[in-house]
């Protein structure tokens, strides 16, 4: 059974700061990841998805790297910002299977 | 704009008392799924429907349905919510053979 887990469930960091959340999953066989971004109260925003054959993506000032072999995905956000401020969440998805496996998310705070 | 609308965004009921949660998307999406998020974790997949075929996980409690008239409409209803039925409600979409999952924002139901 996929189980996924993100660390740490919260951070908080100064404004500007270049941060790294953590995603790790248990099963390597997954036909993709992606990271969302949920505010208070609020619905998912997708922020990226890696398909299982690559290694990043990027968005602005984002970056999601993937290593399958190892179970292991890294947000990157640089030059952290006030409107940063959000639940980060990771989930992959099982080959075969619609749905996604969500972690239970990093909280982070981004102060001025 | 193409997006997925969720209605009512909040719902109060009483313990017991039916209650229906809508969803519509303008994505001319094949799947549509509904997932729950209690307070602090991780959304979790109720069932998804792949054009008018229903996939039910194994582990939803039977007090959980749904409907899907047609593509673009998606309902949850749970016959008698209890108190831990309290939760958001995230409908999303996804392409069949895509890759992406578009989520709303989310029906926030309170019972009491």
């Amino acid at each position: 059974k996929q189980e996924v887990t993100q660390i740490p469930a919260a951070l908080s960091v100064p404004e500007g700061e270049n941060l790294v959340l953590n995603c790790s999953f248990t099963d390597s066989a997954i036909y993709n990841l992606q990271w969302f971004r949920q505010d208070p109260g609020k619905g998912l925003t997708s922020l990226l998805l890696i398909q299982s054959s690559q290694r990043e993506q990027t968005s602005g000032r984002l970056n999601a790297s993937l290593d399958k072999s190892s179970g292991r995905s890294t947000l990157y956000i640089a030059a952290s910002q006030p409107g940063d401020s959000a639940t980060y969440l990771c989930a992959v998805r099982p080959p075969g299977f619609q749905k996604l496996v969500f972690g239970t998310g990093t909280r982070l705070l981004v102060s001025p | 704009d193409a997006m997925v609308i969720q209605n009512p965004r909040y719902q109060v009921t009483q313990f017991g008392k039916p209650v229906t949660l809508s969803c519509s998307q303008t994505l001319n999406h094949n799947v549509m799924y509904w997932y729950q998020q209690k307070s602090s974790q991780a959304p979790k997949l109720l069932f998804h429907y792949y054009d008018k075929d229903f996939n039910n996980e194994a582990d939803t409690p039977d007090n959980f349905q749904s409907r899907r008239p047609n593509t673009s409409f998606c309902f949850l209803d749970i016959r008698s919510p209890g108190l831990g039925d309290a939760a958001m409600y995230l409908c999303a979409t996804s392409r069949a053979g895509e890759r992406e999952q578009f989520f709303g924002p989310g029906t926030r139901l309170t019972v009491l």
